[in-house]
């Protein structure tokens, strides 16, 4: 089936630094969504983008959809403590499909 | 308005057992989806109900199933509980399109011991 390999793992930051993480897909999306969890809570929805090329903002985060749709990456400008979190990325695949597929998360420290 | 509902938050079950999970979606919210969360395999798709009906179920084996009523609340059963069921059990509810994304709830907490 498909399969989203999301990176890093884990990241370390510093309160102030900006942020970059990705995601790549074996097959193609035609969708792809950005999610954060907080501990204890269910994935938010950041951002989503629905068109190959297309460079998207919500505030601080900014999320681009690559031009082979098998990839996405969001950035996160000035970290500040309440980003702290897991990130997921997920891709739907199209028609027909009534699943999105989920990375396996981003976990962000960010250190004061 | 209110969000995503699910209920109870936390399950302690044994194994042999079964168990039944309950979402209440957003109001207006047609399609309901299920996903179970674990450290090792991430957030994998169970099921999602749209208007009573299962459009698409993911590849989990029989002990797992749902239902959705026609007020739009659905539920999940497992049956024959198993040490590898302990997860959180997270409910999506979306208007109808999943490419608009969903609104997760906080998820129900199973162990299974």
């Amino acid at each position: 089936g498909q399969q989203l390999n999301q990176s890093p793992q884990s990241m370390f930051i510093q309160e102030g630094e900006d942020v970059s993480m990705n995601c790549t897909s074996s097959s193609i999306f035609n969708t792809w969504l950005w999610y954060k969890q907080d501990p204890g809570e269910g994935p938010v929805l950041l951002i989503a983008l629905y068109k190959a090329g297309e460079l998207t903002s919500n505030g601080r985060l900014t999320a681009q959809f690559g031009i082979t749709r098998k990839d996405s990456f969001l950035n996160i400008s000035a970290s500040i403590p309440s980003d702290v979190g897991i990130y997921f990325c997920a891709g739907h695949s199209g028609a027909g499909s009534y699943q999105l597929t989920f990375g396996k998360g981003t976990k962000l420290s960010v250190i004061p | 308005k209110a969000g995503v509902t699910q209920t109870p938050r936390y399950l302690i079950k044994t194994r042999g057992q079964q168990v039944t999970l309950s979402c209440s979606p957003i109001s207006g919210h047609r399609s309901v989806s299920w996903y179970q969360q674990t450290p090792g395999q991430g957030l994998q798709f169970l099921f999602e109900y749209f208007s009573e009906t299962q459009r698409n179920k993911g590849n989990f084996p029989g002990r797992f199933s749902g239902r959705q009523f026609s007020n739009s609340r659905s539920e999940m059963n497992v049956s024959t509980l198993e040490l590898g069921d302990s997860a959180l059990y997270l409910c999506a509810s979306s208007p109808g399109q999943v490419i608009y994304g969903y609104t997760f709830g906080s998820g129900t907490r199973l162990t299974v011991v």
